[in-house]
This record gives C-alpha cells, structure tokens and sequence, in this order.
C-alpha cells in the first residue's frame, strides 16, 4: 500500500482557518469512515487530534475538524494559534486490519 | 493514567539483532491492539504493524513484513519490536502506541516517548 498524498506544507495567520487534504484511494480513505489525523511537535510524539474522520478525542480543541469526500479526507483548523505550529499526518485504515499514514504537512503559522 | 514507557536508544552495527521494549499501564494490555510506527530522521511516520497481546495475533504492514517481528509479554503488560540483523536502513524512531479499542482498526490515542535506533558501523 502507498502512503496517503498531503501537502507537503501549508501556512496561515492567526485567527485565519487552514485546511489539509488528505488523498488516499478506494481501498483505504475512500472505503473506511476511518481516518485520524495526528499532531506532532518537534522531537515530541504524535498526539491524535481526530479519528473516525470527524471525532475529536477528549480534550482536543473544537478549533480542530475532520470530514471526508470520496477519496479525499481533510483536517480544518480554524482560529489558527501559533501553538498549531506542527507536522500533522493524516492516517487511514486500509484493511486487513492495516493502516498507512500520509506522508505529512508543515504547519506554519505566519 | 494509561503509560507507554519505551526502551532506551541504542546504537548497534550493521548485521546485529536488536530487540527494543514498550512498558505498558494504566489500560488492560490483553484486550487493546498495540502497534508500532517508524519515523526515519526528518522524514513521516510510517505504520509498521499490530499485535493483539492477548492471543499474539501480530499484522504487518506489507512494507515491513519479514523484516522486523513484533511480539508482546502479557505477564509484564510489555510489548517488543526486533531485528535479527539491523542495516543502515534501520535507523529512525520508533513509537509504540495502543489503539483507542479492541478493534485492529483504531486509532492511537496513547504513545510512547521513541527510542531512537541508530546502525552504523
């Protein structure tokens, strides 16, 4: 299986909305409601933001969405914080109970 | 408070084996699927593979497969990731993480620290 396609980066001020696509194919992103999407800091371990395509975990701002469209998922941070500076990597089930990551996108916030 | 506590980095020659742990607590280990995932340096992470602690029932990722095992030791809620003979290749950071439920297809809402795994001569 291939790694899912992001962005390689993408960038917005504070306060402004960013979205982050996530491209996968009919056997994982587009088969499955499940897709997650993960954070990670520098030198820090990925922290999971959204699964299920649109969940959020406990604790994780309601600045943060997800929502899916055929093949295609997407990640949307509105009220950018400088905070949301991060790698975020989108994640699909493919079946035969594996997954596979996208291939990640460099969050700048300006 | 669920805890993944990994093994410490290691640095290690092209040809030899290595066998890193993850230290589990605070969940039931035998009912939760735990995984690993790589991230070699500056590069993404990469899904490596899953094993469910209480039957051992292990799945690799196609990428992966032969190339690492993945075992886990229920009696000391531990799980294990190895090679039998590490290349260059290897090296990278490697997370261990537990699935949000019983179901292999889950998210991972809880992760270790990394231990970094360096091969070179």
């Amino acid at each position: 299986q291939s790694a899912l396609t992001q962005p390689a980066s993408v960038s917005g001020s504070p306060g402004q909305s960013i979205t982050i696509s996530c491209t996968g194919t009919s056997s994982d992103v587009g088969g499955y409601n499940l897709v997650s999407w993960y954070q990670q800091h520098p030198g820090k371990a990925p922290k999971l933001m959204i699964y299920e395509v649109n969940k959020r975990p406990s604790g994780v701002s309601n600045r943060f969405s997800g929502s899916k469209s055929g093949n295609t998922a997407s990640l949307t941070i509105s009220g950018l914080q400088a905070e949301d500076e991060a790698d975020y990597y989108c994640c699909s089930y493919a079946g035969s109970s594996n997954s596979v990551f996208g291939g990640g996108t460099k969050l700048t916030v300006l | 408070e669920v805890q993944l506590v990994q093994s410490g980095a290691e640095v290690k020659k092209p040809g030899e084996s290595l066998k890193i742990s993850c230290k589990t607590s605070g969940y039931s280990f035998t009912t939760h699927w735990i995984g690993w995932v790589r991230q070699m340096p500056g590069k993404g992470l990469e899904w490596m593979g899953i094993i469910y602690p209480g039957d051992s029932d292990t799945r690799y990722s196609p990428s992966f497969q032969g190339q690492v095992t993945i075992s886990a030791d229920k009696s000391i809620s531990t799980a294990y990731l190895q090679w039998s003979r590490l290349k260059a290749s290897d090296t990278a950071m490697y997370y261990c993480a537990t699935a949000r439920d019983t179901d292999a297809a889950s998210p991972f809402p809880h992760w270790g620290q990394g231990t970094l795994v360096t091969v070179s001569s």
